[in-house]
């Protein structure tokens, strides 16, 4: 079975842009789960969606959204961008309440 | 809310020694718990996935024992190799329905030929 995969891989965006990040999961996994990894805050997570709603969402501000589509396959996106928005975006598939599995991740730079 | 706790936050040793990570966690009311590796600039590639009712989890060179009254987990990887270099993350599901994990800090280790 072909991993979790994550594109762009890298991105470089500017102050008060917005971008769109893409996850698509294992097939036949139907929860994907977001997660911002910066140095200085780890590794934290930004919201799940499940059968294409939304099921968890951790403590971010409305500039986080995301979408789920028929196909399990998710994005994110990210509105008037901050430099603090600089991080790794890392997306995780799951069949259920199960193990997780990570794809490679987004590398996101905000100058 | 449940918080995780790695300690040490690194970690050096030679190689064929055998390496000993610790994770710790304030609420034992547990669904599991999954041990993660981390390259640099990578994903995280999935390690152990221990369920509540398991004491520990066996794969090749590493053994992860979870001890949910002491809120404790333990990854032990023997023989350590130089390849074994990363950052290892604990990481434990919340008790609301759903994949939302909370991660430790991560240990991160250096093992030297």
């Amino acid at each position: 079975k072909a991993g979790v995969t994550q594109t762009p891989r890298y991105l470089i965006k500017t102050r008060g842009q917005q971008v769109t990040l893409s996850c698509s999961p294992i097939s036949g996994h139907r929860s994907v789960s977001w997660y911002q990894q910066t140095p200085g805050q780890g590794l934290q997570f930004l919201f799940e969606y499940f059968s294409e709603t939304q099921r968890n969402k951790g403590n971010f501000p409305g500039r986080f959204s995301g979408r789920q589509f028929s196909n399990s396959r998710s994005e994110m996106n990210v509105s008037t961008l901050e430099l603090g928005d600089s991080a790794l975006y890392l997306c995780a598939s799951s069949p259920d309440i199960y193990e997780q599995y990570f794809g490679p991740g987004t590398r996101l730079t905000v100058t | 809310k449940q918080e995780v706790t790695q300690i040490p936050a690194a970690l050096s040793v030679p190689e064929g020694e055998n390496l000993v990570l610790n994770c710790s966690f304030t609420d034992s009311a547990i669904y599991n718990l999954q041990w993660f590796r981390q390259d640099p600039g990578k994903g995280l590639t999935s390690l152990l996935l221990i369920q509540s009712s398991q004491r520990e989890q066996t794969s090749g060179r590493l053994n992860a024992s979870l001890d949910k009254s002491s809120g404790r987990s333990t990854l032990y990887i023997a023989a350590s190799q130089p390849g074994d270099s990363a950052t290892y993350l604990c990481a434990l599901p919340g008790k609301a329905a759903g994949n939302k994990l909370t991660f430790g800090g991560g240990t991160r280790v250096l093992v030297k030929p």
